[in-house]
């Protein structure tokens, strides 16, 4: 059963293009919702978290926007660069008795090239 | 803070042999996870605990997995008769609160393969 969806799943772009990838959820009644970072066989980075309550959270030339209604979040990266290669992953955490358990999307591999 | 740390870093094991894998979390974080990821897919949730007290296992494991946190400091995750099905990378995480949820902290896995 897949609760999380990733599109696309792979996506290979040049140096500098800002790109948009995608996450969408089945369970509206999230808690909250993270992006990470996994680079090739290690583990994951935490790169943003959006409080259910949060519209969008910044951190450098990243940007994630949560939709709790329609269940999508969009991570936007500016200006790529070539170490920004990895896989994306987004997972929400539902709260409640499922506090602290992630619920992971399938990932978008992301290739940018010099 | 010198991150999660998990041992060993790559495991092969013939089928019906039984592994063990450790995970050493964050001192300060109370909680601890272990997630399963096969090839191409996202990890999945396998079982936490909050200091020692192991408060839940996801149905993907089977009565051949245990894992144990004594102490509430390290854990272990063994997997008994160990089947082709099993080869996984594993991931241990551990958690801290912030604002808005929990701050995880992923280790770089185990890689089993099961021959």
């Amino acid at each position: 059963k897949q609760e999380v969806t990733q599109i696309p799943a792979a996506l290979s772009v040049p140096e500098g293009e800002n790109l948009v990838l995608n996450c969408s959820f089945t369970d509206s009644a999230i808690y909250n919702l993270q992006w990470f970072r996994q680079d090739p066989g290690k583990g994951l980075t935490s790169l943003l978290l959006i409080q259910s309550s949060q519209r969008e959270q910044t951190s450098g030339r990243l940007n994630a926007s949560l939709d709790k209604s329609s269940g999508r979040s969009t991570l936007y990266i500016a200006a790529s660069q070539p170490g920004d290669s990895a896989t994306y992953l987004c997972a929400y955490d539902a709260g409640g008795t499922s506090y602290g358990k992630l619920t992971f999307g399938q990932g978008t591999i992301l290739t940018v090239h010099p | 803070d010198t991150g999660v740390s998990q041992d060993p870093r790559h495991k092969i094991t013939k089928r019906g042999q039984n592994v063990t894998f450790r995970c050493d979390p964050i001192s300060e974080h109370n909680r601890l996870y272990w997630y399963r990821q096969t090839l191409g897919q996202g990890p999945e949730f396998l079982t936490y605990f909050q200091n020692e007290a192991q408060l839940e296992k996801s149905r993907l494991l089977s009565d051949r997995f245990s894992a144990e946190r004594p102490k509430g400091s390290f854990s272990t995750l063994e997997i008994q008769r160990t089947e082709q099905g099993d080869s996984a990378m594993y991931l241990c995480a551990s958690s801290k609160a912030q604002a808005g949820g929990l701050r995880y902290t992923f280790g770089s896995g185990t890689r089993l393969t099961v021959v």
